[in-house]
């Protein structure tokens, strides 16, 4: 059974930092493409970045690019979003989502609350 | 990249249908035929339903489908149950440099 599970979110002051992971398992990991996807409260999602399987290749949605950086480590099965200058406007849920093929996810984790407040 | 504009809302009774739009440009849906719909009950993550416009994961049921004319995408929901209640939001492939866009979401009422 595929399980995205992220963790890392919380609390943090507008110009701070956090990064977080998404632990992977249930699939070959090294394989997949994966995507970092945000849903600020009571509003829609947001596709924030993506991944190549090998790492080689990033992309980010304009209104985070310079500030969050995607990775990840397939010896580990862990995709990261290291988030830095956080805004209030980055508050959201953030979730790791599995892509199986042109914008299919496929799979979601449960997601990862992060909340920028001063 | 804008979000593909989608109703507020829709309703039905139990077996009924429903049919959300999904409206977009000739940059994105128009564009490509990688449309996707996730639904979400409150609280959960979102769960894929259609991809590709049309295809179905397995696991769905085939009460719901996907289909798509020009630059709008749509999503019938046939037969309508009370656990069918819930948000749905499309998505599409909007290119190498805008990757993907999600619609504003639509919540779906059962009457």
């Amino acid at each position: 059974e595929v399980q995205l599970v992220e963790s890392g979110g919380g609390l943090v002051q507008p110009g701070g930092s956090l990064r977080l992971s998404c632990g992977a398992s249930g699939f070959t990991f090294s394989t997949y493409w994966m995507h970092w996807v945000r849903q600020a409260p009571g509003k829609g999602l947001v596709w924030v970045s993506r991944i190549t399987s090998d790492g080689s290749r990033t992309n980010y949605a304009a209104s985070v690019k310079g500030r969050f950086t995607i990775s990840r480590d397939n010896a580990k099965n862990t995709l990261y979003l290291q988030m830095n200058s956080l805004r209030v406007e980055d508050t959201a849920v953030y979730y790791c989502a599995l892509s199986g093929g042109y914008n299919k996810y496929q799979n979601w984790g449960q997601g990862t609350l992060v909340s920028v407040s001063s | 990249q804008s979000a593909l504009t989608q109703p507020p809302s829709a309703s039905g009774s139990p077996g009924q249908s429903v049919t959300i739009s999904c409206t977009g440009t000739s940059s994105d849906v128009g564009g490509y035929n990688y449309v996707s719909w996730y639904q979400q009950h409150p609280g959960k993550a979102p769960k894929l339903m259609i991809y590709e416009v049309s295809k179905r994961p397995s696991g769905v049921p085939d009460r719901f489908s996907g289909s798509k004319s020009g630059n709008t995408a749509s999503l019938t929901v046939s037969g309508l149950q009370a656990e069918d209640e819930a948000d749905y939001y499309c998505s599409s492939y909007a290119g190498s440099d805008n990757e993907n866009v999600f619609g504003t979401g639509t919540k779906v009422t059962v009457l």
